[in-house]
Formats: C-alpha cells, sequence, structure tokens
C-alpha cells in the first residue's frame, strides 16, 4: 500500500471554525490531490499540488485553502467551516499527472 | 471541456453472471481513461488504464474495458461476478493536455448470491 496518511480521520466541529486537515505521504510523488465525495456527486477536485509551494484550484475550490511547505505534506484549510462543507475528505498522489492516482483512507468532517 | 458520464447509478447482477458497468466521456482532445473501485469505507484503488495504446485493456480481479472512439465510451465489463466485487466504481477521465482528473458520480455494483 503507498504510504498516504491522512488526520485527522474523523472530525466533528462546529459552523463558523476554522478546520485543517493534513495529508502526509512517504512516496515523495510529485502531485497531490485533495478530494470531496459526496452522495451523487462521486469525487470532486478542492485543489492540487504539482509542487512545493505549487498549488491550484480544482472545480469545487471555494471556501478552502491548501499548502504545501513541504514534498511530503499537503494541507487542506477550511477558514470557516459551514454545513455544506459536511463531507468525506480524500487526498491523493501521484507521480505525475497521467500516472495511478494513490488515494488515503479518507477524512470525515462533519459540520453542525 | 473534459466530462465524464456514468449511465448507471446502481447496477444489480446475480453472482456467477456478466457485469456491464457504462461510462461515456466527452473530451476534446485524445484522453487518458480510467476506473477505479471503492469498496465501502476506503479509498479508491485503479483497476485499470487506457492511455492510446491497445483498445481493450485488461485490469484486476478479471475486470476488463474497451475503448471506442467513435462511440466516446469505455465500458467496464467482467465475465462473471463475485461477491467480492460489489463496491462502487468510478470512471476518470484526464485529457492529453490534462490538468486532473475528472470524475464521474459513479455506480454501485450488487451482487446477490
Amino acid at each position: 500500500d503507498a504510504g498516504i496518511t491522512q488526520s485527522p480521520r474523523h472530525k466533528v466541529t462546529e459552523t463558523g471554525t476554522p478546520v485543517t486537515l493534513r495529508c502526509h505521504q512517504t512516496e515523495n510523488h510529485r502531485y497531490m490531490y485533495w478530494y470531496r465525495q459526496d452522495p451523487g456527486h462521486g469525487l470532486r477536485l478542492i485543489h492540487y499540488s504539482y509542487g512545493v509551494k505549487d498549488t491550484d484550484k480544482g472545480e469545487v475550490s471555494d471556501g478552502y485553502s491548501v499548502s504545501r511547505s513541504k514534498t511530503e505534506d499537503f494541507l487542506l484549510t477550511l477558514e470557516s467551516a459551514t454545513s455544506s462543507q459536511t463531507s468525506v475528505y480524500f487526498c491523493a498522489i501521484s507521480e505525475d499527472i497521467e500516472r495511478e492516482l494513490f488515494f488515503g483512507e479518507g477524512s470525515r468532517l462533519t459540520v453542525l | 471541456a473534459q466530462s465524464v458520464t456514468q449511465l448507471d447509478s446502481h447496477v444489480s447482477v446475480s453472482e456467477g453472471t456478466p457485469v456491464l458497468l457504462r461510462c461515456n466521456y466527452s473530451s476534446s482532445y485524445s484522453p487518458s481513461l480510467f476506473w477505479y473501485v471503492q469498496h465501502p469505507n476506503k479509498g479508491l484503488q485503479l483497476l485499470l488504464k487506457y492511455t492510446s495504446a491497445a483498445t481493450l485493456v485488461k485490469g484486476i480481479n478479471g475486470f476488463e474495458a474497451e475503448f471506442k472512439k467513435s462511440e466516446t465510451s469505455f465500458h467496464l465489463t467482467k465475465p462473471s461476478a463475485h461477491m467480492s466485487d460489489a463496491a462502487e466504481y468510478f470512471c476518470v477521465v484526464l485529457e492529453q493536455a490534462g490538468t486532473a482528473l475528472i470524475f464521474g458520480k459513479g455506480t454501485t455494483l450488487s451482487v446477490s448470491s
């Protein structure tokens, strides 16, 4: 299994609070991604990174920011969580844009 | 713009019968196409991928998919379903000039004994 660790795996928070999800990889892959998974929507890309300090927006980036200060870590931040951000968040990594994605186990976030 | 449509949100089969999960794509360029599988409470795992080589692609666990450019389809098949195949399946597209992968909404496969 690819070395991807997401933390926390489960979190319950209140509307308006900041939340940070962490993705840590031990594979030294260049690309890292954050997706959210919701019933009826499949997986939707939030942000991705193609190198340290190099990030770009996905299709559902509003309300989210990311940072990548080291190759191995990719952080997803919700500055002020809303109930619509209740979801399961998946981190993924790949060596190259056309190569296989390896996924973490997911982080379940509930915003009350 | 690229997009992918999975034509069935839910497919039910009996164990030992064939599986067909349908996927159509829209792309301005020659795309790369993938199928991923997700078992309950797990992350996604690659089943197979097409990247402009052979149009019939074989994957893990007996699955295969055929790229048909004229029909813009990439349907996933398996000759004989097993109970362990019950999961959610995602068709994914990446354009040649690609940014990141775009996922279909998923098809839930149920297998009954």
